[in-house]
């Protein structure tokens, strides 16, 4: 079955301490993948896409990448402040639909 | 803010009852999608809708119906209403809709309803 799995569930990180989220996926024929951001209570906040295997893509302490089978969120030096919940979801097929992922929820402590 | 508003913010009703949720696209944003989140299913894609056609369907029950109007606002309409719709629906809009390249979707706030 076409899935998209994020791990880990949660993440707990010291200030200052950089570290990747993963969002692996199964589907056949990725269009595009997206990391979003949400914070409790509020609608996803657009981040990056990616369309194709090699990409890269940064946005002040995130960089988000692609392989064939995984996207990773790497934080480095994280704050506070970036403690959320991060989604990824793909695009895929001849489907108009995105497919979340559960999300990772990040926690970071100063 | 992403430009896309979500009327209410929050709803309270009771089992059985039917609620209309409301949705304005971003200015030039052709295409909206609807989304249920529930703590235990995540973000699951309802419909999408573009310039007033349904385009694309998800897990949408029967009980649950959609439709863009000519100004491109969206209504979401939930009836015989479970416990289990108890959810925060989102509404996203992105240019156009899923033609050669994915346009961002961008999510209103939300609205968070819960059935007694």
């Amino acid at each position: 079955e076409d899935q998209v799995t994020q791990s880990p569930e949660a993440l707990r990180l010291q200030e200052g301490e950089s570290s990747s989220l993963n969002c692996s996926y199964t589907v056949s024929g990725l269009r595009g993948l997206f990391w979003y951001r949400q914070d409790p209570g509020k609608g996803p906040e657009f981040l990056f896409t990616l369309y194709s295997a090699g990409e890269e893509k940064e946005k002040e302490r995130l960089k988000a990448t692609l392989t064939k089978k995984e996207s990773f969120l790497h934080i480095t030096a994280p704050k506070p402040e970036d403690s959320a919940t991060y989604l990824c979801a793909v695009w895929w097929g001849a489907t108009n639909k995105l497919i979340f992922g559960t999300g990772t929820l990040l926690a970071v402590q100063p | 803010d992403s430009g896309v508003t979500q009327t209410p913010k929050h709803l309270i009703t009771a089992t059985g009852q039917r609620v209309t949720l409301r949705c304005s696209p971003r200015s030039g944003d052709l295409s909206v999608y609807w989304y249920q989140q529930s703590l235990d299913q995540g973000l699951q894609f309802l419909i999408q809708y573009y310039n007033g056609e349904e385009r694309a369907k998800g897990n949408i029950l029967e009980r649950f119906s959609a439709q863009q109007f000519p100004d491109l606002h969206s209504e979401l309409n939930l009836s015989s209403l479970e416990l289990g719709d108890s959810a925060l629906y989102f509404c996203a809009s992105s240019v156009d809709g899923g033609g050669v390249t994915q346009e961002t979707q961008y999510f209103g706030p939300g609205t968070r309803l819960l059935v007694l």
